[in-house]
């Protein structure tokens, strides 16, 4: 079964500094990995996919790392903004339809 | 160009009664799924559809049952709710990468 983590589970910063969330699964035969965001009392925002052919994804200021090898994603998030702090997850699904989240970074940016 | 969308938002049932969560998707995506999410517990996988006409089961399943009524719709009811099944639930769909609904947030007493 995969297991995938997530660490910190928890991470305050001063607006401006840049973020870096980990993530680790198990096992290695995955397809892709995504990263989302969820805001408190709502659902998950796709943020970046990874397919398991790349090695990393950007989009604006999001940054995501994958080593398949090592079982190993970072998203970085650059020059943080208040408008950061939400939960952080990532997912891979073992087979084309089950995803297996990690139990998030939660993110506080303080001004 | 709504995504998914989920009914209803929120939810009080008394032990025994029973519910439809309706979820709703226009990205004219072939998988759907239903996740529940716990404190502590993170996100798992109740039901997911890989296609119009088939269903199974996820991590979590009993208690629960799916309806994949068409291409855009994927029903899950709850035939005789249980505290244990207080919960957010959540819909996604994809063809590749999963979207989310709102979600529905379920009391049981």
């Amino acid at each position: 079964k995969q297991e995938v983590t997530q660490i910190p589970a928890a991470l305050s910063v001063p607006e401006g500094e840049n973020l870096v969330l980990n993530c680790s699964f198990t096992d290695s035969a995955i397809y892709n990995l995504q990263w989302f965001r969820q805001d408190p009392g709502k659902g998950l925002t796709s943020l970046l996919l990874i397919q398991s052919s790349q090695r990393e994804q950007t989009s604006g200021r999001l940054n995501a790392s994958l080593d398949k090898s090592s079982g190993r994603s970072t998203l970085y998030i650059a020059a943080s903004q208040p408008g950061d702090s939400a939960t952080y997850l990532c997912a891979v699904p073992p087979n084309d339809y089950k995803l297996s989240f990690g139990a998030g970074t939660t993110v506080t940016v303080r001004a | 160009n709504a995504g998914v969308t989920q009914t209803p938002k929120f939810q009080v049932l008394k032990t025994g009664q029973s519910m439809t969560l309706q979820c709703a998707q226009d990205m004219n995506h072939n998988s759907m799924y239903w996740y529940r999410q716990d404190p502590g517990m993170g996100l798992r996988l109740i039901y997911y559809s890989a296609s119009e006409g088939t269903t199974d089961k996820g991590e979590v399943p009993n208690g629960y049952n799916v309806s994949r009524l068409n291409k855009r719709e994927f029903s899950l009811r709850l035939e005789s709710a249980a505290p244990s099944q207080t919960s957010v639930y959540f819909c996604a769909s994809s063809d590749y990468e999963q979207y989310f609904g709102p979600g529905t947030r379920l009391t049981v007493t």
